[in-house]
């Protein structure tokens, strides 16, 4: 069975940092790509991040390019997202997904449970 | 990065039929941009109902199928059951982005 298990959210001040992982489980994790989704309280999705089966390509939200940084080690099935110079507007809950081919750019399969981030003064 | 747009809720009655609609900034959805759509229940991670404009993962229930309709991407439930009442998603691919839509709220009523 497919799984995804984020870790590392919790509450920040603003402008500090905060790193998201997300273990993989249950498929050939360099098969594939992965993203990064948030979602604030009672917002929509919105795309945060993603990176190619290899690691060759990374995309990244205008909203959060420049502060965000998302790598992989596939040797350890693990994704992380290091996210810098946090903001209020940044408080969502962040899933981590899988893509459903090998490709940056295109839509994702599985979710994981989504880990909290919530940046306040 | 391109916006991409939906209504913001509709309703539908039990039995009945529904088209929810996908549509970007940049000008007409075309299969070129991959279009998914997800469920999502209250309380529950988004859920992939269709892929790639038609394909509909091993799990979709067969009343819900992918289309394109007027330059859009489209959703049809038809024969509405009241488990289906949920916030819908639908995300486009460009060239470096993927982007979700604004998302409809589904009331089976």
């Amino acid at each position: 069975e497919v799984e995804l298990v984020e870790s590392g959210g919790g509450w920040v001040q603003p402008g500090r940092s905060l790193r998201l992982s997300c273990v993989a489980s249950g498929f050939t994790f360099d098969d594939y790509a992965m993203h990064w989704v948030r979602q604030a309280p009672g917002k929509g999705l919105e795309w945060v991040s993603s990176i190619r089966w290899d690691g060759g390509d990374i995309g990244y939200a205008d909203s959060v390019r420049g502060r965000f940084t998302l790598s992989r080690d596939n040797g350890k099935n693990s994704l992380s997202l290091q996210m810098n110079s946090l903001r209020a507007e940044d408080s969502a809950l962040y899933y981590c997904a899988k893509g459903r081919s090998s490709g940056t750019y295109y839509g994702m399969d599985v979710w994981g449970q989504g880990t909290t981030v919530t940046v306040s003064s | 990065q391109a916006v991409v747009t939906q209504e913001s809720s509709l309703t539908v009655s039990p039995g009945g039929t529904i088209t929810l609609t996908c549509g970007s900034s940049t000008g007409a959805v075309t299969t070129g941009h991959y279009p998914f759509w997800f469920q999502q229940k209250p309380g529950q991670v988004p859920k992939i109902l269709i892929y790639d404009t038609t394909n509909k993962q091993s799990w979709t229930p067969a009343r819900f199928s992918g289309s394109l309709l007027g330059g859009k991407a489209a959703l049809t439930l038809s024969g509405a059951q009241p488990e289906d009442e949920a916030d819908y998603f639908c995300l486009l691919s460009y060239g470096g982005s993927v982007v979700f839509g604004t998302g409809t709220k589904v009331t089976v009523l």
